[in-house]
């Protein structure tokens, strides 16, 4: 099974922060990476697709980049509403694997 | 409006059998592969199992391997995980999920997991 490793696990930041959050994998998956928002007591929701897709309704203020086993989640500028935790996904081949997560909290 | 609506969790004793239902509105339902991805609260995310768009082929995680049976019946527009012989680390909430991706040169891959059900909590617990 591919082992998803998500760094930070925690992370502290202020409104207006640019916050980087890494994903790095066991084996290579090309650009079969998806990053996902889950707040508390809510699903998850998709942010980003192939390593580097924008979902549609997503600010642009998120981007996703990388490839093969290093890949990265970017918030260019950290509004109030993205306080949240993180996860990252491959979907190379069965078993799909999540990362363990990064929790971002207001500083 | 696209939407996935979870059902069925429960308490349940150790060794017990529940099914949980998933009812899909909004969208061509037989287009999609669909899954099962479940969370111990205030921990990660696994995902479960899955099923392609006509219910002809399945995959499971190896934790719920032999135990856990989902199907689909596309008429009703519904997805559904059969949980047999469960145990206390079942315990956590049951997401059904729509997948998106693309099928062509006799390949399909998914992208990612775009819309989500609200989650149904099981309880494993004697």
């Amino acid at each position: 099974d591919i082992q998803l490793t998500q760094s930070p696990s925690f992370l502290s930041a202020s409104v207006g922060d640019r916050v980087t959050i890494t994903c790095r994998a066991s084996q290579g998956i090309a650009t079969y990476l998806a990053w996902y928002q889950q707040k508390p007591g809510k699903a998850p929701k998709l942010l980003i697709y192939t390593a580097s897709t924008l979902q549609s309704g997503v600010p642009p203020r998120f981007s996703g980049s990388g490839s093969g086993t290093e890949f990265t989640l970017t918030i260019s500028s950290l509004q109030p509403e993205d306080f949240a935790t993180y996860y990252c996904q491959h979907l190379n081949f069965y078993p799909l694997t999540f990362g363990g997560g990064t929790k971002v909290e207001i500083k | 409006e696209v939407q996935l609506v979870d059902s069925g969790g429960d308490l349940v004793q150790p060794g017990g059998s529940l099914r949980l239902s998933c009812a899909a509105s909004g969208f061509t339902f037989s287009n999609h592969w669909m899954h099962w991805v479940r969370q111990v609260p205030g921990k990660g995310l696994v995902w479960v199992a899955r099923t392609n768009g006509d219910g002809t082929n399945t995959t499971y995680g190896g934790s719920v391997k032999g135990r856990f049976t989902i199907s689909r019946d596309n008429a009703k527009s519904t997805v559904y995980l059969q949980m047999n012989s469960l145990r206390v680390d079942d315990t956590a909430v049951y997401y059904c999920v729509r997948s998106i991706g693309f099928c062509g040169g006799g390949r399909c891959h998914e992208f990612g997991f775009d819309v989500w059900g609200q989650g149904t909590m099981v309880t494993v617990s004697s």
